[in-house]
């Protein structure tokens, strides 16, 4: 059964660099697939960031490109996330997920607050 | 960027009753690689439809995909208590990936 777990703080200052990580089990990261980070603003919608493949090949959403990395670490079974010089408007839920060809395993999701 | 939009934005409906769940395309989803999820308040989205009009394992046959190009839609046949949620639509055909803003399925 394959399960994703986000981790990582769930406040991080105005400016400052969001990081999150998320642990796969049940499959193997290097078996193949994407593997998404996906947002969701309190009360709102649902928001692509990016999705990183087993060989590292990275895919971004072009506005947030600039501030945005993801990578995975195979021997771990865990990709991650990095957004640059947070805003408030990027308070979020964070959301982990593989993605076959729709998304068909989802994480629970981790709130993250971006404060001054 | 293909955008997606839902409509209506909220649905009213009785338990028993059909639900028509309309998603709109900016330009033609490539393959019909279009998705539907449903997602409760406080939990992740799950996958309902996939390629436009294929169910995913273990969702009931009252939920059903149809449509391809530009116009989509979900239908909900017999509204149960448990399908009264929010609906995303998402296409997976060309990057970057995008949701639609949701129709929120409410009980009347």
């Amino acid at each position: 059964q394959v399960q994703l777990q986000e981790s990582g703080p769930g406040l991080v200052k105005l400016s400052e660099t969001l990081s999150l990580t998320c642990t796969v089990s049940g499959y193997s990261i290097s078996s193949g697939f994407y593997w998404d980070w996906i947002r969701q603003p309190p009360g709102k919608g649902l928001e692509w960031i990016g999705s990183v493949y087993h060989t590292g090949d990275t895919d971004y959403k072009p506005s947030l490109k600039s501030r945005v990395t993801i990578s995975v670490d195979t021997s771990k079974n865990q990709f991650s996330l990095r957004l640059d010089s947070v805003t408030a408007a990027d308070t979020a839920v964070y959301y982990c997920a593989r993605r076959r060809s729709n998304f068909d395993y989802w994480g629970q999701g981790t709130l993250v607050t971006v404060s001054s | 960027e293909i955008v997606l939009t839902q409509s209506p934005g909220t649905l009213s409906l009785s338990p028993g009753e059909r639900a028509t769940l309309s998603c709109r395309a900016s330009q033609s989803v490539r393959s019909n690689y279009l998705a539907w999820y449903q997602q409760k308040v406080g939990q992740a989205p799950r996958v309902l439809i996939y390629g436009a009009s294929s169910r995913d394992t273990g969702i009931p046959d009252r939920f059903s995909g149809s449509g391809s190009g530009t116009d989509f839609t979900l239908t909900i046949s017999r509204l149960e208590p448990e399908d009264f949620a929010v609906y995303y639509c998402q296409q997976y055909g060309s990057s970057p990936l995008t949701f639609g803003q949701g129709t929120k399925v409410e009980i009347k």
